[in-house]
């Protein structure tokens, strides 16, 4: 049971590079999230998409893109690395009902230096 | 705007006795949806129990009960009969069900809970 994969696991990068962080799932939800997660202030929406084809910004979209490359893949974007986006970044999904939990991939741990 | 506070950074409890998790919501939606969620500290999240707005008995899922007061907007976890493996992050969550909140979900701080043997 795969759920939701995240790739890479780990990554390093260097202020100023570029690199997309990869989300698919296999659960044929039509929801799609990315959060990022920091010390001590729990998870804050990135990006979500609702339907393939659709994406909007969550709370903290600066600095990100996002594609709905179909219904399984939502992938995000660092255009340009900066230190301020050193975190963990989960990718979750769900059906779009109201007591349906969101399910999350592992996490990304990005480090930029 | 949905606000979710967790005011227990962390929290210590023997094993085998019960613990409360607190958390309190803030929303003008009126339908919503409260989660928590477990964060062991290999990282993963683990979805743990639901209580929807409109549900008239408190949400259990095993040892995991939440006590749920819609007029105080508290939506706090109980864990029963600690077990070591229960040491870790645990989030309050809230869905909106309508609006520019539908779907999104907001997340508290995070308590960390500690149980000693």
């Amino acid at each position: 049971n795969a759920g939701v994969t995240q790739t890479p696991k780990f990554q390093v990068l260097k202020t100023g590079q570029s690199m997309t962080l990869q989300c698919a799932q296999d659960m044929n939800h039509n929801s799609m999230y990315w959060y990022r997660q920091d010390p001590g202030m729990g998870l804050r929406l990135i990006y979500y998409s609702a339907s393939e084809g659709t994406t909007d910004k969550g709370e903290v979209p600066n600095g990100y893109n996002v594609s709905r490359l179909n219904k399984r893949e939502f992938s995000l974007r660092l255009e340009s690395a900066a230190p301020s986006q050193t975190s963990v970044y989960f990718c979750a999904s769900n059906w779009d009902r109201a007591n349906q939990p969101q399910h999350f991939g592992d996490g990304t741990r990005l480090s930029i230096l | 705007a949905q606000k979710i506070t967790q005011t227990q950074p962390g929290m210590f409890v023997q094993e085998k006795e019960a613990v409360t998790l607190d958390c309190t919501y803030d929303t003008s939606d009126p339908s919503y949806g409260l989660f928590w969620y477990k964060q062991p500290s290999s990282g993963e999240m683990i979805f743990l129990i639901y209580q929807g707005s409109y549900d008239q008995q408190n949400a259990t899922e095993g040892r995991y009960s939440l006590n749920f007061q819609k007029a105080r907007k508290s939506a706090n976890l109980v864990i029963s009969a600690s077990q070591l493996g229960d040491s870790a992050m645990y989030f309050c969550a809230m869905r909106g069900a309508g609006g520019t909140s539908y779907g999104k979900l907001t997340f508290g701080q995070g308590t960390i809970l500690t149980v000693h043997p």
